[in-house]
């Protein structure tokens, strides 16, 4: 089955600390990684991605990493500003049996950084 | 930077009434989708579109749920008869091709009392 597991639901920061997001997916086939950042109301915006092919991407403060046979990946923010708060979604891209693609998500956490 | 367009942003229906919500794609991209947000929860496929058909669709899009991209630019989803259960946020997506990122539109918040 397709299934995408978010850890932890809510975070709690402050200023200047890392936060660290989890996720696990199921199906091992899945190639392509993105994490969402949603403020509240608005549209998921995508903040960074990562292919199976890659271990670990790095943008600024932002870091993703992929373990592709844990079946694990994770979300990165170093040095946090209270406008990095926001709700963080994982996803997995699943090939259907179509041939086609689509997006998986997580179940989201609300990462709070306190000035 | 090209973005995915959606309207109406807001829409409140009577239970029973038919909605359409459309979207304009980014213009080069081919393939299309529609996502849902109930209040609270995750983001959830409804359906993908490529070539003018529907590529996939899941449990959720029943026969109350309809796709079109009746022109170039447009693309629509159309709930025939809504539920109060159908009120969340739309979202449509667009991505210029397989293994490309996806490119999410502002949503359409749908209410239905």
């Amino acid at each position: 089955g397709e299934n995408v597991e978010q850890h932890p639901s809510t975070l709690s920061v402050q200023e200047g600390d890392s936060a660290v997001i989890k996720c696990t997916y199921s199906d091992s086939a899945s190639n392509y990684f993105p994490w969402y950042k949603q403020e509240l109301g608005k549209r998921p915006q995508l903040i960074i991605d990562i292919r199976s092919n890659v271990g670990e991407k790095k943008d600024q403060r932002i870091a993703v990493t992929l373990n592709k046979t844990a079946k694990h990946f994770s979300l990165h923010i170093t040095e946090t500003q209270p406008e990095d708060s926001a709700v963080y979604f994982c996803a997995a891209q699943i090939d259907m049996n179509t041939g086609f693609q689509k997006l998986v998500f997580g179940t989201g956490t609300r990462l709070l950084v306190s000035p | 930077e090209p973005e995915v367009t959606q309207t109406p942003s807001h829409q409140v229906t009577q239970m029973g009434q038919e909605v359409i919500l459309r979207c304009v794609p980014i213009s080069n991209h081919l393939y299309f989708y529609w996502y849902r947000q109930i209040l609270g929860q995750k983001v959830e496929f409804l359906v993908s579109f490529y070539n003018n058909e529907i590529s996939e669709k899941s449990e959720i899009f029943d026969d109350q749920f309809s796709v079109e991209r009746p022109d170039g630019s447009n693309f629509t989803l159309k709930i025939r008869s809504t539920k109060l259960e159908d009120s969340a946020m739309y979202f449509c997506a667009s991505r210029v091709a397989a293994d490309y990122g996806y490119t999410f539109g502002s949503g359409t918040r749908l209410t239905v009392v």
